[in-house]
């Protein structure tokens, strides 16, 4: 069955060190991989989205990769904040020119000051 | 730029009665337009999409339809609701394919009694 897999469980971290959040995925072949930020009762907020192509994508504090052997995404955020502090959740456009979007269940992070 | 707006914010209704959530789009024509339910603690399940007007697709069978009467706006409607109905209801627009990304509205919170 496809399935997209965050860690269910939350992280918790220092404020100042790297979180590394971890989407793996299967059965799908995504061209296209999204990662979101949700604040508790508010909608998500798209971050950024890497290619099949593309091995790395950076955005200021952000770094995202993709591996489509692995099929995996890892997300990091380098010298994170308690502003950091949220629930990131990734997706994917099962099928090239498609219009649904799926979504992983998210990761909650916590960073502590 | 492009902004979203939905309505109503909150919402406590009995079951068996009917349900009207609007949403519309500002800044951009022809949008890809999604409706998708959270619940509690859970991740985000595609309902319904649109790529444009009168044109409805379901993801899910229940007890919703989605009606798309203008370009920009997108109303998700039940005749008699279920207590099952209650969640964390979201609409986003696209801006299509190939990339898929998805920018939300803030939400309606539904509670069903």
């Amino acid at each position: 069955s496809q399935k997209i897999e965050q860690n269910s469980e939350a992280l918790n971290i220092q404020e100042g060190k790297t979180a590394t959040l971890t989407c793996n995925y299967t059965n799908y072949s995504p061209a296209y991989l999204q990662w979101y930020r949700q604040d508790p009762g508010r909608g998500p907020v798209f971050l950024l989205l890497i290619r099949e192509n593309e091995k790395e994508k950076r955005k200021e504090r952000l770094k995202v990769t993709f591996d489509t052997t692995l099929k995996q995404s890892l997300f990091h955020i380098t010298a994170s904040q308690p502003a950091d502090s949220a629930t990131y959740l990734c997706a994917l456009v099962p099928d090239t020119g498609g219009f649904k979007t799926i979504f992983g269940a998210g990761t909650r992070l916590f960073v502590k000051a | 730029s492009q902004t979203i707006h939905q309505w109503p914010a909150t919402l406590v209704q009995p079951v068996g009665s009917p349900l009207s959530l609007e949403c519309t789009v500002e800044g951009t024509s022809n949008p890809n337009l999604y409706w998708y339910r959270q619940a509690a603690g859970r991740g985000l399940q595609l309902l319904f999409y649109s790529v444009g007007i009168g044109q409805i697709s379901s993801e899910v069978p229940q007890n919703l339809s989605a009606s798309r009467p203008q370009d920009r706006q997108f109303i998700l409607s039940s005749k008699k609701l279920l207590l099952s109905d209650s969640g964390f209801y979201l609409c986003a627009w696209s801006p299509g394919p190939p990339t898929g990304e998805l920018f939300f509205g803030e939400g309606s919170r539904l509670t069903v009694l």
